[in-house]
């Protein structure tokens, strides 16, 4: 069964850089797939952040890309964001999840964590 | 950027009944989309896959269908465990991965 695991500080303050890991049990992910970032303000809907593969090549949403990076590592079994520059607009819960072979859609999500920009 | 539009914002309807959600896509992404259910403080859980194939244990009252810019997510006869927010998700043409705004389907 494949489980997923976000970690990170809960609050960030204006202009600094929000850091995220996601843990993966009961897959390596270095066997394939891609690895995904997805955030969800509160009471609004989903944005997909960007993804990684298991190869390490990224894939970042236009409207974020200036702004964020995504990395594995697999010998910890992880992936991770880094979201700079951030303001209260960027406040959201953040899921990571397991984006399909291709990229395509998240079969696996993380419980997901939320993090609030604030001073 | 392919931009999805979901209608009805919300969808009030009875256990029992059925319910059919709409999923515009502002050009064709043939039947690469996905359905997703999510409930108050939980994460998104995949339904329904390449338009209409129904993911592992997801119940048969769901069934997806469409191609193109018009999909169609039905619930045939409603569960009070179904009662939730639904989005679709484009996968044709990405970077980006793009969702809809979502349909609250509540209790009438």
């Amino acid at each position: 069964q494949v489980q997923l695991q976000e970690s990170g500080p809960g609050l960030v303050k204006p202009s600094e850089t929000l850091s995220l890991t996601c843990a993966v049990y009961g897959y390596s992910i270095s066997s394939g797939y891609y690895w995904g970032w997805i955030r969800q303000p509160p009471g609004k809907g989903l944005e997909w952040i960007g993804s990684v593969a298991h190869s390490g090549n990224t894939y970042y949403n236009p409207s974020l890309k200036s702004r964020v990076i995504i990395s594995v590592d697999t010998s910890k079994n992880q992936f991770s964001l880094r979201l700079s520059s951030v303001t209260a607009a960027d406040t959201a819960v953040f899921y990571c999840a397991r984006v399909g072979r291709f990229g395509e859609y998240s079969g696996y999500w993380g419980q997901g964590t939320l993090v609030t920009v604030s001073s | 950027e392919i931009v999805m539009t979901q209608s009805p914002a919300t969808l009030s309807v009875s256990p029992g009944e059925r319910a059919t959600l709409s999923c515009r896509a502002s050009q064709s992404v043939s039947s690469n989309l996905a359905w997703y259910q999510q409930k108050p403080g939980q994460a998104p859980r995949l339904l329904i896959y390449g338009a209409s194939t129904r993911a592992t244990d997801i119940p048969a009252r769901f069934s997806g269908s469409g191609s193109g810019t018009e999909f169609t997510l039905t619930i045939s006869s409603l569960q009070s465990e179904d009662f939730a927010v639904y989005y679709c998700q484009q996968y044709n043409n990405w970077p980006p991965l793009t969702f809809g705004g979502g349909t609250k389907v509540e209790i009438k």
